[in-house]
């Protein structure tokens, strides 16, 4: 089975700045990667399908991409509600979550 | 408007069962792939298992043989029993569905917490 490996494990970030989280794949995948942000207490939300496909209504200053092994989310221009937990995804496996803070 | 809402989490002592419950309003749960995902206090998001359209389904090793996942299309609800439950099991379990392999987990339910403990 596939594993996801992502880091950093947490993030420290300020608002209006840029971020970008990685997630590496035990071995070459497809573009079947997706992104999901939590808040505390809350449901992940789908922010990116397909490794760099933004659902609609999600900002445009994520962005995914990456292929074979590696993969990012890059957040830009930081606002404050982007402060939470990003887990990458593939098939049945997780990453282990970046929390940004 | 599409929505999973989840069920009948609580409190039980290792060995026990339970039953959670994910009924989904604005689509029809059989045509689509439904997966079970659970977070332990303070960890990342763990697959635990999935019903494909056709009824197929699959688990995670560490639940294989102790859960199982049922689906009544006459009440559009997904049922997970978790029987010989461990302390390990005490997490926040989430159902979500997708379109099928490679798609994305589109659309997540609230999520019950389930607490295993003498």
């Amino acid at each position: 089975d596939v594993q996801m490996t992502q880091s950093p494990s947490s993030l420290s970030a300020s608002v209006g700045g840029r971020v970008t989280i990685s997630c590496r794949a035990s071995q070459t995948i497809t573009n079947s990667v997706n992104w999901y942000q939590q808040r505390p207490g809350k449901a992940p939300r789908l922010l990116i399908y397909g490794a760099s496909n933004l659902k609609s209504g999600v900002p445009s200053r994520f962005r995914g991409g990456g292929s074979g092994t590696y993969f990012t989310l890059t957040i830009t221009s930081l606002q404050p509600e982007d402060f939470a937990t990003y887990s990458c995804q593939y098939s049945d496996s997780f990453g282990q979550g970046t929390k940004l803070e | 408007e599409v929505q999973l809402e989840q069920s009948g989490g609580g409190l039980v002592h290792p060995g026990g069962s339970l039953r959670l419950s994910c009924a989904a309003s604005g689509f029809t749960l059989r045509s689509h792939w439904i997966h079970w995902v659970r977070q332990r206090p303070g960890k990342g998001l763990e697959w635990v298992s999935r019903i494909t359209i056709d009824g197929s389904t699959r688990f995670a090793d560490s639940v294989n043989g102790r859960f199982t996942i049922s689906r009544d299309d006459t009440r559009n609800t997904l049922y997970l029993q978790m029987n010989s439950l461990r302390a390990e099991d005490t997490a926040v379990y989430y159902c979500a569905r997708d379109e099928g392999a490679g798609t994305p987990l589109d659309f997540w339910g609230q999520g019950t917490l389930v607490t295993v403990s003498s």
